[in-house]
């Protein structure tokens, strides 16, 4: 059970938008910590995709986009494409425990129509 | 450009350690944190620890702790991780992670990525 909670599959048809929500606590996403996402193509290493909730790494098409409020976070995906079909997770931190330490979501499965 | 290249697959029999090393390049090694996360197949991502490779300090997932072990080695700026009494459920792809988030800093995001090193725990 993972500390985010994120859809565990989404679908879209190409051209159209898609968002993941990635569900945290106060503990984490609420008490401040920002939230980065990754985009794993099969067989590959995670990439990362927004780093410090909003922000897009040089490279990352500005299809991609990522938002924080309270103690969720959302990536959205406009203008599908084939090759956007891959697994994203979503990471924060988390001070409950003698921490702070690193959570990810569960991932959420992309699939292009 | 900023790389992490790990260590090739490894296939170890229950019980035994397994040690997968991440050698880095392109920047300051004893500058960034260095994470371990793992992925078992079909499964999602799972954080065992960080060590900062200019103090050598470690912080690791209390899931780990006194199983796991993360040395660097600032000569060849090349980080390990070692895991010892290994089970089944061990089996996995272990990533290594540079903490991005700036010189000396924490409690940001990770990249690059290494490529993963398959560790297969079979009898």
């Amino acid at each position: 059970q993972s500390v985010l909670t994120q859809p565990p599959s989404v679908s879209g048809a190409p051209g159209q938008r898609v968002t993941i929500s990635c569900t945290g606590s106060s503990s984490n996403i609420g008490a401040g910590y920002d939230v980065h996402w990754y985009q794993q193509l099969p067989g590959t290493a995670p990439k990362l995709l927004i780093y410090g909730n909003s922000n897009r790494p040089s490279g990352v098409p500005d299809r991609f986009s990522g938002s924080k409020s309270g103690t969720s976070a959302s990536l959205a995906i406009t203008g599908l494409q084939a090759e956007d079909e891959a697994d994203y997770y979503c990471q924060s931190y988390d001070s409950s425990l003698s921490g702070p330490y690193v959570v990810f979501g569960g991932g959420t499965k992309l699939t292009v129509l | 450009q900023v790389q992490l290249v790990q260590s090739g697959a490894e296939v170890k029999k229950p019980g035994a350690s397994v040690k997968v090393s991440c050698k880095a390049s392109g920047y300051t090694f004893t500058g960034y944190y260095m994470h371990w996360v793992r992925q078992a197949p079909g499964q999602g991502l799972e954080w065992m620890g960080w060590i900062n490779p200019n103090s050598g300090g470690t912080n690791y997932a209390q899931k780990f702790q006194g199983r796991v072990t993360m040395t660097r080695d600032t000569s060849i700026s090349t980080a390990y991780m070692e895991l010892s009494r290994l089970r089944s459920d061990d089996t996995a792809v272990y990533y290594c992670a540079r903490e991005a988030s700036g010189f000396g800093e924490l409690l940001g995001w990770f990249d690059p990525w290494g490529q993963g090193t398959l560790v297969t725990v079979s009898s």
